[in-house]
C-alpha cells in the first residue's frame, strides 16, 4: 500500500538557519503531494502542492519539488523564523481520492 | 477563519458518559472526514463522507459513531469510551476527492 516516510525529529535550528525536512514515499502512479503544517493548539493547513512530476510547489518560503526519480518531496526553506516553529506532515492521496495518507510528522523547533 | 469550525474544543468525560463532538464547514465542499490524532502516533482516518454517505470507515471501534446529516454538518458520537481514546479528534472537509483538505482546529478529547 501507499506511505509516507518522514525524518524523526525534532529539528532544532537557530533563526535564519536553512531548513530541509526529507520525505520520501511509495505509491502506485504518481499522485498529487502535499505539505500540511500544524501550528500548536491548531489544525493542519495545507502549505504547499504539487500534482506532477517536476512541479515545484512554493509557499511562504516553502518549496518542495516532486522528484519522480528518486520518490520524493523535500521541504526546504532558505531562511527560517520562530513563528516557522510547528509540525510539518508530508502527505498523499491514494488512487480512489478519498484518504490521505500522512507521514509520521516532524516536529520543527526555531530559536532566536 | 478556517472555514471548519469544531466544538467543544475541549471535552472531559468519563468512560460511561454520552458525547457527541460537532463539526461544521462553511466552504461549500462535498467530502468531510474524521481523523484521530494522538501522541507519538501517525494520523489516523477513521471515517470518510461524501455527499451525506460514509465511503470509508477504518476499522474504527463502534463505540464511536458518525453521523452526517448534510454535507455542511459532520458528528461523532462517543459511548463507552477507553482511556486510550484520549487524543485530538480533527474534522476535515473537501471539495471532492483529490482535492486539499481543509481541517478544523480539532477537538481535545480526555477520558477520565
Amino acid at each position: 500500500g501507499d506511505s509516507v516516510t518522514q525524518m524523526e525529529g525534532p529539528v532544532t535550528l537557530s533563526e535564519e538557519a536553512f531548513l530541509t525536512i526529507n520525505c520520501t514515499y511509495t505509491a502506485t502512479g504518481y499522485p498529487s503531494l502535499f505539505w500540511y503544517v500544524q501550528y500548536p493548539g491548531e489544525g493542519l493547513q495545507l502549505l504547499l502542492k504539487a500534482t506532477k512530476a517536476d512541479d515545484k510547489g512554493s509557499n511562504k518560503g516553502f518549496e518542495a519539488t516532486y522528484r519522480k526519480e528518486t520518490t520524493s518531496f523535500h521541504l526546504e526553506k532558505g531562511s527560517v523564523q520562530v513563528s516557522d516553529s510547528a509540525v510539518y506532515f508530508c502527505a498523499l492521496p491514494n488512487n480512489a481520492g478519498n484518504m490521505l495518507t500522512f507521514g509520521g510528522g516532524t516536529r520543527l523547533m526555531v530559536k532566536p | 477563519e478556517t472555514g471548519v469550525t469544531q466544538t467543544p474544543r475541549h471535552l472531559v468525560m468519563g468512560m460511561t458518559n454520552k458525547k457527541s463532538l460537532k463539526c461544521e464547514q462553511h466552504l461549500g465542499h462535498n467530502a468531510m472526514y474524521w481523523y484521530k490524532q494522538s501522541a507519538k502516533k501517525p494520523l489516523e482516518l477513521m471515517f470518510v463522507y461524501s455527499l451525506e454517505e460514509r465511503v470509508e470507515n477504518n476499522s474504527v471501534p463502534s463505540r464511536f459513531s458518525p453521523e452526517c446529516p448534510n454535507s455542511s454538518h459532520l458528528f461523532l458520537h462517543l459511548h463507552t469510551l477507553q482511556p486510550e481514546d484520549s487524543a485530538l479528534y480533527l474534522c476535515a472537509s473537501s471539495h471532492r476527492f483529490y482535492q486539499p483538505q481543509h481541517f478544523g482546529d480539532g477537538t481535545r478529547l480526555s477520558i477520565l
